[in-house]
């Protein structure tokens, strides 16, 4: 079955930490992207890419790195983690100009303490 | 400013009752979506339906692109439909990338 799958589930981290969020989809979709998802704003698009080796910059890029490497992944980058960047992370997929077929993974909790 | 507003913020409704949840959006948009979101977190993608209505089951979606709105109708709650339902637009010349701007959500409770 088609999906669109995130790891890790939940992280924990340090101020001034690396991490590094994955996605990856079987969808065979062109686009990723990825969300960030905070009380108060709802879901807020960090960055987005139309294949591999393309990135684009969406409305709250500040902190964060991204790489697709190929077609099915898709990473997000904080190289140095903030306090400001604990937030629920969504990955998502999607053919591009359909709309219908917009597939989310299950999330990443990230704690930066 | 706020591109896409939801309303209400939350609703408390008895099992059986319907609800109506509103979305308005201030830009021109390409494209329209309602997602549900469940208690745990995960989003699941309801409706794509950037004009005229949808119907799935007991959900009814209606885009009017000259008013600038679009609704959810849920017909016969059930605890089941509690939750968080987000409306997101994708606005116009983005390319063909679904870049969506979200509401921040009507958080529906069905009680018994």
């Amino acid at each position: 079955e088609a999906a669109v799958t995130q790891s890790p589930r939940n992280k924990v981290t340090v101020t001034g930490g690396n991490v590094t969020l994955s996605c990856r989809q079987t969808n065979s979709h062109n686009y990723m992207y990825w969300y960030r998802q905070d009380t108060g704003h709802g879901l807020r698009l960090i960055h987005y890419s139309y294949g591999a080796g393309n990135l684009q910059i969406g409305d709250v890029p500040d902190g964060y790195k991204a790489t697709r490497t190929t077609q099915e992944d898709f990473f997000l980058l904080l190289e140095l983690a903030s306090p400001s960047q604990t937030s629920l992370y969504f990955c998502a997929s999607s053919w591009g100009g359909r709309g219908s077929d917009y597939t989310f993974g299950s999330g990443t909790r990230l704690l930066v303490i | 400013g706020q591109q896409v507003q939801q309303s209400p913020a939350s609703l408390v409704l008895q099992e059986g009752e319907n609800a109506e949840l509103q979305c308005n959006f201030s830009t021109s948009l390409n494209s329209m979506q309602w997602f549900y979101q469940r208690p745990e977190g995960s989003l699941v993608s309801l409706f794509y339906n950037p004009s005229g209505t949808k119907q799935s089951g007991r959900l009814t979606s209606t885009t009017v692109i000259k008013e600038r709105r679009s609704s959810l109708h849920i017909s016969s709650s059930q605890i089941t439909d509690s939750g968080t339902y987000l409306c997101a637009m994708a606005p116009m010349n983005t390319g063909g990338a679904d870049r969506l701007t979200f509401g921040k959500g009507t958080q529906l409770i069905i009680q018994p």
